[in-house]
């Protein structure tokens, strides 16, 4: 079975610039989060999404950054402009319909210059 | 609100012994879920091990253990026979029913050989 798949993996912009983050999580899992992860912290929560439905947003800086799980499945975060203090490392992950595992993905480090 | 504390933000422990890392949490619910994820160097996110609040016992998976004091609101991780491969940034976590998952700032383990 394949696991949560994001890219990029390694992502270097300028400051102002915009940048988007792709993750597709594993196959019939109908919940899906992006975390962003500074150094040496745990993950914060930005978005979780139950389906197409973003659920729990109440964390998202919305006047820069942005989510989409159009079709309940993939999904795509965007932040436009980028800010120095963006550099981090997004991670998303899925939970399935029964239990409370996560599964993570490897990350979209974000190195803002 | 929920939070999660990890006092130790790290530890060495020699090769084949043992190890417990340290979790607190605060929460006024009685029905949630505990996990400690485990985070190598450059590599994704994975659980270890999850206890459910209502479960008195203690839940144990191969080398890896908690001790689960409700009332304490304690959720410690041992680690028995550490291995070279145990080394790496070790996170617990709490979440409520189908909410997201709060993090603590983690715990990083060294392994000494």
């Amino acid at each position: 079975e394949a696991g949560v798949v994001q890219s990029p993996r390694y992502k270097i912009i300028e400051k102002k610039q915009p940048v988007a983050f792709w993750c597709n999580p594993i196959s019939g899992h109908n919940t899906l989060y992006w975390y962003l992860q500074n150094l040496g912290q745990g993950p914060e929560l930005l978005i979780r999404y139950e389906n197409e439905e973003a659920v729990d947003d109440s964390q998202l800086p919305k006047d820069r950054f942005s989510a989409e799980r159009l079709k309940g499945v993939d999904s795509t975060l965007k932040i436009q402009p980028a800010e120095l203090g963006d550099s981090a490392v997004y991670l998303c992950a899925s939970r399935g319909a029964r239990g409370g595992e996560l599964f993570f993905g490897e990350g979209s480090r974000l190195t803002v210059l | 609100a929920q939070t999660v504390t990890q006092s130790q933000p790290e530890m060495s422990v020699q090769e084949a012994e043992t190890v417990t890392l340290s979790c607190t949490y605060d929460t006024s619910e009685s029905d949630y879920y505990l996990f400690w994820y485990k985070q190598p160097p450059s590599r994704q996110m994975i659980l270890v091990i999850r206890q459910e609040a209502y479960k008195q016992q203690n839940a144990t998976e191969n080398r890896f253990s908690v001790n689960f004091q409700k009332a304490a609101k304690s959720f410690s991780l041992k680690i028995s026979d550490s291995q070279l491969g145990d080394a790496a940034m070790y996170f617990c976590a709490y979440r409520r029913g189908h909410d997201k998952i709060i993090f603590g700032k983690g715990t990083r383990l060294h392994i000494l050989p």
